[in-house]
């Protein structure tokens, strides 16, 4: 594909489910992270890869989240015992390798809504 | 730790004229990247434009353009010429790569709205 995809586009589940969300990477792209933006805020970095391995996963929040990417393509953010406080759009975005000039393409998000 | 502060929420600019947009940061590091991201409804971020801090000269972008102030720690974004296609949120990121790590920290950003 042209661009970053991610689906679902919006997911939204009750408080205790475990919910996973998926992200396509732009073709090549090496590097992929996670991002989280609450309502009226910035994104948050969660985790960061490089290849298939967890590079950097110090913005994770606890140990409900973890992120998986086991081929250094597609990746999956999932999410246990989801909590209404989960509530965030969740995004995703790739770069050509990992460095500080690279940009970091976006995806369009997933809005997850814990009732 | 890095820290970006946007101190606008909300700007308003008439169509065709000029509006600059406000960011301050905060770094212990003396190498590191500056970013303006543009993110209208569709949720998807899109870069506007990046300066590297070694750099002293400012970037440029068609109609955006950048003050980067580094004693100051301030990096603010000029659109001339605003157009209605301009609305949207803007953010502000830092990126500190020393660490090995690759993530941007974003500023609250400012949603900017375009009157014709």
């Amino acid at each position: 594909g042209a661009g970053v995809s991610q689906t679902p586009s919006n997911k939204v589940t009750e408080k205790g489910k475990y919910v996973e969300l998926r992200c396509d990477p732009i073709s090549g792209h090496t590097a992929l992270y996670w991002y989280r933006q609450s309502l009226g805020q910035g994104p948050e970095f969660l985790i960061y890869f490089q290849g298939t391995g967890a590079a950097d996963d110090s913005g994770l929040p606890n140990d409900r989240f973890f992120a998986v990417r086991p081929e250094g393509s597609v990746s999956t953010l999932k999410i246990q015992r989801t909590e209404r406080g989960d509530s965030a759009v969740y995004l995703c975005a790739s770069s050509l390798v990992a460095g500080g000039w690279e940009t970091q393409y976006f995806g369009p998000g997933t809005r997850l809504l814990v009732l | 730790a890095q820290t970006v502060t946007q101190s606008q929420p909300e700007m308003s600019v008439q169509e065709a004229e000029t509006v600059t947009l406000s960011c301050t940061y905060d770094t212990s590091e003396s190498d590191y990247y500056l970013f303006w991201y543009k993110q209208p409804p569709s949720r998807q971020m899109i870069l506007v434009i990046r300066q590297e801090a070694y750099k002293q000269q400012n970037a440029t972008e068609n109609r955006f353009s950048v003050n980067f102030q580094k004693a100051a720690k301030s990096f603010s974004l000029k659109i001339s010429d605003s157009q209605l296609g301009d609305a949207a949120m803007y953010f502000c990121a830092l990126l500190y790569s020393g660490a090995g790590s690759y993530q941007l920290t974003f500023g609250k950003g400012t949603k900017l709205s375009v009157i014709p």
